[in-house]
């Protein structure tokens, strides 16, 4: 059974810095890893997409890699600033579902 | 409008009563799914459908169903609310294997059960 964690749950940071999130998950039979920004009590809004094939994928100043053979991606984000402070979730497609990690809860502050 | 669109946006009702959250969306996708998220549990699948004809339980069906109307659009019914079903309830579509866009969501429905 597929299992995705995050690390870490929680991160505070101020203003200006540069941020690693972490998820790994423990089946490398994935076709895509998908990673979503959630604002307090609203919806998912995708930010990349990153399909098996590539070893990752940019928008502006977020970097999301992949590295299916260890069952690991990271999203880098640059410059942090306090409009990124949401909750990030990173998702593999496995088979036919959509696997969701519990999440890394980020606060910027000024 | 939005490619997916959940109705309603909140919705209390009581213990035992039967409700129906819609979902509709504008991508053109065969898939539709419908998740659930509590906190500290993350987002977990309920039903997912791959074409109209077509409807598979996910993880926590138990207490739930679905009806694939047409292809742009699928419902989820609670027969016979609880308070632990409490939860922010989330449809999405996809292409098979998430495609070359990934998956889509509304943005969900809020669901109070007193």
């Amino acid at each position: 059974k597929q299992e995705v964690t995050q690390i870490p749950a929680a991160l505070s940071v101020p203003e200006g810095e540069n941020l690693v999130l972490n998820c790994s998950f423990t089946d490398s039979a994935i076709y895509n890893l998908q990673w979503f920004r959630q604002d307090p009590g609203k919806g998912l809004t995708s930010l990349l997409l990153i399909q098996s094939s590539q070893r990752e994928q940019t928008s502006g100043r977020l970097n999301a890699s992949l590295d299916k053979s260890s069952g690991r991606s990271t999203l880098y984000i640059a410059a942090s600033q306090p409009g990124d402070s949401a909750t990030y979730l990173c998702a593999v497609h496995n088979t036919d579902k959509l696997i969701f990690g519990t999440g890394t809860r980020l606060q910027v502050f000024p | 409008d939005a490619d997916v669109t959940q109705t309603p946006r909140n919705r209390i009702t009581k213990t035992g009563k039967r409700i129906m959250l819609e979902c509709s969306q504008t991508k053109g996708h065969d898939r539709m799914y419908w998740y659930r998220q509590d906190p500290g549990l993350g987002l977990r699948l309920i039903y997912y459908s791959f074409d109209v004809k077509d409807i598979n339980k996910g993880e926590i069906s138990d207490g739930y169903s679905v009806s694939r109307q047409a292809q742009a659009k699928f419902s989820l019914s609670l027969e016979s609310a609880i308070p632990n079903q409490t939860a922010l309830y989330f449809c999405a579509t996809s292409t098979p294997r998430g495609g070359d866009a990934g998956y889509t969501f509304g943005s969900g429905t809020r669901l109070t059960v007193v």
